[in-house]
């Protein structure tokens, strides 16, 4: 399978705070990337994607950077909250079907 | 509210048992998903279909096989559950070959074989 890895495996900071998560791959021919949450209990939730073509993209309080050259992709949470607390995954489509592979995950803690 | 519904939350199985985890979507998706998490190596794909009656090995089938006869429902089957294969599963499904075809995930099934 894919090789997809987070350079963190948790990470704490302060509410308020931004957080950046990152995230490496290996398969330079991947062109869709996606960014999940999964909270406690619960299966992991969209936040945000983005294509190869693009180097950045943003969401509400949330920013995905792209950088194919060292097959890089981040995730950057401004003014971090409670309620961001949780396990943060990449996932590359490797651009031969539907399928993603997913990375090991982030957990992210807030202190209030 | 659109969704992916896994049945059974938790499940405690003997080793041995045969297991059934079932998935519904209520989103009309191809595509149909079954993963399984574990600490340290996130999710890994164990089975996936495409359409009615058809299904692919992911990277880790050994142990398992799955049942898609409509749409909207794609089951999991451990045919002889063993130990090491206690663990959470997830179930998602997407849209085929959208432009954008994101996964959507439903809550998860933890199984626990003893």
């Amino acid at each position: 399978g894919e090789s997809v890895g987070l350079h963190l495996p948790t990470l704490s900071v302060q509410e308020g705070d931004n957080s950046i998560i990152n995230c490496a791959y290996s398969n330079s021919a991947s062109d869709y990337f996606i960014w999940y949450k999964q909270e406690s209990g619960k299966g992991p939730q969209f936040i945000i994607d983005i294509r190869s073509n693009m180097d950045k993209r943003q969401g509400q309080r949330v920013t995905v950077l792209l950088n194919k050259t060292v097959k890089h992709l981040s995730l950057q949470i401004a003014a971090t909250q409670p309620g961001d607390s949780a396990v943060y995954f990449c996932a590359e489509n490797p651009n031969t079907g539907n399928q993603f592979y997913f990375g090991t995950g982030t957990s992210l803690t807030v202190i209030p | 509210d659109v969704k992916v519904t896994q049945s059974s939350r938790y499940l405690v199985k003997r080793t041995g048992e045969k297991v059934f985890l079932e998935c519904v979507q209520d989103m009309d998706h191809e595509n149909m998903f079954w993963y399984r998490q574990d600490p340290g190596l996130g999710l890994r794909l164990i089975y996936f279909s495409y359409d009615v009656k058809m299904k692919e090995k992911g990277d880790i089938p050994e142990g398992y096989s799955v049942s898609r006869e409509k749409k909207e429902r794609f089951s999991l089957i451990l045919e002889s559950a063993s130990t090491n294969q206690t663990s959470m599963y997830l179930c998602a499904s997407s849209r085929h070959n959208s432009g954008a075809n994101v996964l959507t995930f439903g809550a998860g099934s933890r199984l626990t074989v003893l």
